[in-house]
């Protein structure tokens, strides 16, 4: 069965303490995989779209990797204001999307 | 300025009761769809439109029912068929269906007693 899992559920961070969130996926056939910020009570803020392993994205302090069965976010330096959850979603060859549960992150002064 | 946007934030409703979320977009995407948000699950979809006038059921369909008159409106009814309504839901919005990312609104949180 097609699904993705995000890890950890939560991260705390020291402003300034780099780290990486995890996306790893099932599907049968990949088109694309996408990464969302949410704020509590907030819809999704996208990100960035990767569809082939190898390719990389980046946008201030996130920068998105993908291979064949996963993808992580780096986040280099980061602020309090980078403080949300972090959605991974994956849409396969049949355009179907999968969300997983998402990264808590927080970014403490 | 483009975006979705969807009202009311917030909506109260007591039970057996139908409820009508709504989400327009002014984007000019030709795809819509609508998501439930749940704690500490993901995402699950409930109806998506590719055109005008047609649309098609998600994962969890039951109790839902869309329509797509006009290509930038998209509203959602709860029936009292939903068997656990409460939650929060969200409308997105995409050029298409493949390989686009979606643009959400800012979402409706649904609560019903």
């Amino acid at each position: 069965e097609d699904q993705v899992t995000q890890s950890p559920e939560a991260l705390r961070l020291q402003e300034g303490e780099s780290s990486s969130l995890n996306c790893s996926y099932t599907v049968s056939g990949l088109r694309g995989l996408f990464w969302y910020r949410q704020d509590p009570g907030k819809g999704p803020e996208f990100l960035f779209t990767l569809y082939s392993a190898g390719e990389e994205k980046e946008k201030e302090r996130l920068k998105a990797t993908l291979t064949k069965k996963e993808s992580f976010l780096h986040i280099t330096a980061p602020k309090p204001e980078d403080s949300a959850t972090y959605l991974c979603a994956v849409q396969d060859t049949g355009n179907q999307f999968y969300f997983g549960t998402g990264t808590s992150l927080t970014v403490i002064p | 300025d483009g975006g979705i946007t969807q009202s009311p934030k917030y909506l109260f409703r007591k039970e057996g009761q139908n409820v009508t979320l709504s989400c327009e977009q002014n984007l000019n995407h030709d795809a819509m769809y609508w998501y439930r948000q749940d704690p500490g699950q993901g995402l699950r979809l409930i109806y998506y439109s590719q055109i005008v006038n047609d649309f098609q059921k998600g994962d969890i369909a039951e109790g839902y029912s869309v329509s797509r008159e006009k290509k930038e409106s998209f509203p959602l009814t709860v029936t009292s068929a939903q068997k656990n309504p409460t939650a929060f839901y969200l409308c997105a919005s995409s050029p298409g269906t493949s390989a686009y990312e979606q643009y959400f609104g800012p979402g409706t949180r649904l609560t019903v007693t």
